[in-house]
């Protein structure tokens, strides 16, 4: 059982490039997540899912996008990279009522 | 608006060392409380819940009880072990608009030293 899989776990782009990342679960979650982690500030989330072809903005939102066109994958995109997005981030998909899963991260570096 | 509060840290103990790490939360309704572990380089696991007042929730020797009269899920071992080392997070889940919310206290790094 994979649970939530991430990719890629490292990146380093330049200031401006774009990139997707990819999360995948396979334990037919409703409720999907993206968050970034940064020192001294915790968990912070971007946006989520509550389910196929929905999404939502979370407390940090800007400069990401999102898509969820299958039940199992939630794609967070960077459209034109900065700096300040420098951070790791996690995704995370729940059932209703209970814990979430982690994915084990994407460590990424703006430049 | 709901909220986690728990020391950062480090919290640093010697190997079988007693371990409470606090955590006191607000929150409007009937929330769901849930203790997560994240050891280094790896993302967030579940290590225990209670979802209603008085429960205790329990998992790999750590307990937290569920205190409503004081806002608390106090996260306790009795000994602890150096792979007991990570970043413990305190967690409130609760419902709204639809779908499950969770608030993440900033989370407590212990260090157990042997």
């Amino acid at each position: 059982n994979a649970g939530v899989t991430q990719t890629p776990k490292f990146r380093v782009l330049k200031t401006g490039q774009s990139m997707t990342l990819l999360c995948a679960q396979d334990m037919n979650h409703e409720y999907m997540y993206w968050y970034r982690q940064d020192p001294g500030m915790g968990l912070r989330l971007i946006h989520y899912s509550v389910g196929e072809g929905t999404t939502a903005k979370g407390e940090v939102p800007d400069g990401y996008n999102v898509s969820r066109l299958k039940k199992q994958n939630f794609l967070l995109g960077l459209e034109s990279a900065a700096p300040s997005q420098t951070s790791v981030y996690f995704c995370a998909s729940s059932y209703s009522g209970d814990g979430y899963t982690f994915g084990s991260g994407t460590r990424l570096t703006v430049v | 608006g709901n909220s986690v509060t728990q020391m950062e840290g480090p919290v640093t103990l010697s190997e079988e060392a007693f371990l409470t790490i606090n955590c006191t939360y607000t929150a409007t309704g009937y929330p769901s409380l849930f203790w997560y572990v994240q050891y280094p380089g790896e993302g967030l696991q579940l290590l225990l819940k209670a979802t209603k007042a008085d429960d205790k929730g329990s998992n790999k020797g750590f307990e937290a009880t569920y205190r409503k009269e004081t806002t608390s899920f106090h996260l306790e071992k009795g000994s602890v072990q150096v792979s007991d080392s990570a970043v413990y997070f305190c967690a409130l889940h609760t419902y709204s608009g639809g779908y499950q919310k969770v608030t993440f206290g900033i989370g407590t790094k212990l260090q157990v030293i042997p």
